[in-house]
């Protein structure tokens, strides 16, 4: 299984853009990175997922470089609601299945004015 | 509406007692699962189920028991068996097709206290 690193906490300020890395050295050929977010006594949502290159949506992209080695959230002009903990997972969920996806304790994004 | 639904939202039981957590999803996913979250750490996954009348041991399985009678709905009972069982109780399914089939869909989770 893939082991990942992130940051354990990060601070920024509204409107700034965040880049949040994660590191993944053993990542298999069959894996996909995927970021949830969560928000204090609630469940973690989906918020991007990629394979290669850079994948975009309507509230964050996905950078990975060609060796996939590493991977990096970015959060656009990021608002107070954006306060959360972003967890990295990378697996292959299509043949081992979510549970084989682990969630560490993830990086602790704090927004301020 | 589509979603996943827990009840009740905080959950107080007496040390000793077996507790029910609820899990129901109507989004027709194949696979559901348990998590357990304790403060400022991540999610341990406790059971998964694949499918109907079938389900798998996670890794901290211990104390816990499921059943998966219908597709919609996957029940997990903290037993008096379970140390320490005050904790954050997530579920969560998966299935689909096309780019959902890639995504865990978690419900707002339900908050156990155990004195």
């Amino acid at each position: 299984l893939a082991k990942t690193t992130q940051p354990i906490s990060m601070d920024s300020y509204e409107g700034q853009e965040v880049n949040i890395t994660c590191s993944h050295n053993n990542i298999a050929t069959n894996d996909y990175i995927t970021w949830y977010q969560q928000f204090p006594s609630q469940g973690p949502r989906f918020i991007i997922q990629g394979y290669k290159t850079k994948v975009t949506n309507e509230v964050a992209s996905l950078f990975i470089p060609a060796d996939r080695k590493s991977s990096t959230l970015s959060l656009p002009r990021v608002s107070l609601s954006d306060t959360a903990v972003y967890y990295c997972l990378v697996g292959d969920f299509m043949n081992t299945g979510f549970q084989k996806l682990v969630f560490g304790t993830g990086t602790r994004l704090l927004v301020s004015p | 509406d589509g979603g996943i639904t827990q009840s009740p939202k905080y959950l107080f039981r007496k040390e000793g007692q077996n507790v029910t957590l609820s899990c129901e999803q109507n989004l027709n996913h194949d696979a559901m699962y348990w998590y357990r979250q304790d403060p400022g750490q991540g999610l341990r996954l406790i059971y998964y189920s694949q499918i109907v009348n079938d389900f798998q041991k996670g890794d901290i399985a211990e104390g816990y028991s499921v059943s998966r009678e219908k597709k919609e709905s996957f029940p997990l009972t903290v037993t008096s068996a379970q140390k320490n069982p005050t904790a954050f109780y997530l579920c969560a399914s998966s299935g689909g097709s096309g780019t959902s089939r890639r995504k865990q869909y978690f419900g707002p989770g339900t908050r156990l206290t155990v004195t």
